[in-house]
């Protein structure tokens, strides 16, 4: 079964450099969500959209943004990195309409190191 | 807000002997969904079990099962038959019922299983 794909894997920056995140969900999935977990840390929650629309926010940066496009795909724009801002960023993705637990499947990850 | 405390950081098991993993939450919701997440070394977010809160009978999965205290808000995981490949942190985590809701995580047990 398809899964979420997220790319690049693994990301290297320098500080004060940009970064795109991208995130291919499931297909038929409506939902993206992302999530940013540090070294050691728990997974922390982003920012979400449905059907291309933002559902929720969390924690998400004024340096970060983030889109839904048309195909469903998404993605996590970061400007100004921080060495701070190294992690493993998750998108995970689910489809709303299909039932009672909505479960999130996640992707791979992309790591990415700010130097 | 809400919130999810995992007491234990690290917890040890030798193989095939039963641990039992803490997880209490707070909120003020009535329906919401509750979740155990494994992340092994390769840091892959792995669903291991699930728990609407408005079913009485608790989940079980093949070795996982839990135990869901809705008063007490409390949603412990009890793994049996331990094996090496259970090796792996564990996440608790908390959904509201509602579409698009993000998940919000417990810092973590850190499980290994040993021979």
């Amino acid at each position: 079964a398809a899964g979420v794909i997220q790319s690049p894997r693994h990301l290297i920056k320098e500080k004060r450099e940009t970064a795109t995140l991208k995130c291919y969900p499931i297909p038929r999935h409506d939902t993206v969500y992302w999530y940013q977990q540090g070294p050691g840390q728990d997974p922390q929650f982003l920012i979400s959209f449905y059907e291309k629309m933002q559902s929720d926010k969390g924690s998400i940066p004024d340096r970060f943004s983030a889109q839904q496009f048309s195909d469903y795909h998404s993605e996590l724009n970061m400007s100004s990195l921080e060495l701070g801002d190294s992690a493993l960023y998750f998108c995970a993705s689910s489809l709303v309409s299909g039932g009672p637990y909505n479960e999130q499947f996640f992707g791979p990850g992309t790591r990415l190191t700010v130097l | 807000a809400q919130t999810v405390t995992q007491s234990q950081p690290e917890m040890s098991v030798q193989e095939a002997e039963t641990v039992t993993l803490s997880c209490t939450y707070d909120t003020s919701e009535n329906n919401y969904y509750l979740f155990w997440y494994k992340q092994p070394p390769s840091r892959q977010m792995i669903l291991v079990i699930r728990q609407e809160a408005y079913k009485q009978q608790n989940a079980t999965e093949n070795r996982f099962s839990v135990n869901f205290q809705k008063a007490a808000k409390s949603f412990s995981l009890k793994i049996s038959d331990s094996q090496l490949g259970d090796t792996a942190m564990y996440f608790c985590a908390f959904m509201e019922a509602q579409a698009g809701t993000a998940l919000i995580f417990g810092k973590g047990t850190t499980l290994s299983v040993s021979s």
